[in-house]
């Protein structure tokens, strides 16, 4: 069972443009969705985060939008440049479980056209 | 502040060997969580250490086994090594029920 689903997988934008990655949940007990930007050969780097109580939050030139009723969350990357090209996943983690492990999504594949 | 750091960068193994790698955490960070990236794919929570107990595993077998320091550093061993091992094994630090924040991985190759 997938807990979270990315959408797209991949995604090709034009440099300035906005670049839009979606994301759903199941699990109505997590309660904290970061962000991450991974480079090849490189670890996951945390990008933003939100809880369920705020429905935007925004941190330059990203902003994560949040439907809880919805179930989705969303990354938003504004005047999208060549550097942000990279694979983006969001994750969602059930702080009442005991550990803080992430449940990531499978990854969008991000690349900014000059 | 120094971040996450793991070693080594790279382990190639054969299949039934036993494997360990290591992670220091980030200064301040009291937890660790382990994870394994497939290629292609996003990370799977292995397991997290606070106060140099599991608490809390992901679906992963009995052979996956780690341990925590007093400094906070971890290490993640695995036994009887199989093909399907082959990922990138990455480790966060966090602390409480902050960010996580992942060092830059070891990728570990069984042949």
């Amino acid at each position: 069972q997938q807990q979270v689903k990315q959408s797209p997988q991949s995604l090709i934008v034009q440099k300035g443009g906005i670049s839009i990655i979606n994301c759903a949940y199941e699990n109505t007990a997590f309660d904290y969705f970061p962000w991450y930007q991974q480079f090849p050969g490189k670890g996951p780097a945390l990008l933003i985060a939100i809880r369920p109580d705020v429905s935007e939050k925004k941190e330059g030139r990203f902003t994560i939008s949040f439907n809880k009723s919805a179930k989705q969350f969303s990354l938003h990357i504004m005047d999208s440049q060549p550097g942000d090209s990279a694979t983006y996943f969001c994750a969602a983690r059930d702080s009442g479980g005991g550990a803080d492990g992430l449940t990531f999504g499978k990854g969008t594949h991000l690349i900014i056209q000059p | 502040e120094t971040g996450v750091t793991q070693s080594p960068t790279h382990l190639i193994k054969t299949r039934g060997q036993q494997v360990t790698l290591r992670c220091s955490s980030q200064s301040g960070h009291n937890t660790v969580s382990w994870y394994q990236q497939a290629l292609g794919q996003g990370p799977q929570f292995i397991f997290q250490y606070y106060r140099e107990e599991e608490n809390g595993r992901g679906n992963f077998p009995p052979r996956f086994s780690g341990l925590q320091f007093p400094n906070y550093s971890s290490e993640l061993n695995v036994n009887a090594l199989e093909l399907d091992d082959s990922a990138l094994y990455l480790c966060a630090s966090s602390l409480g029920q902050g960010g996580q924040y992942f060092g830059p991985g070891t990728r570990l190759t069984v042949l």
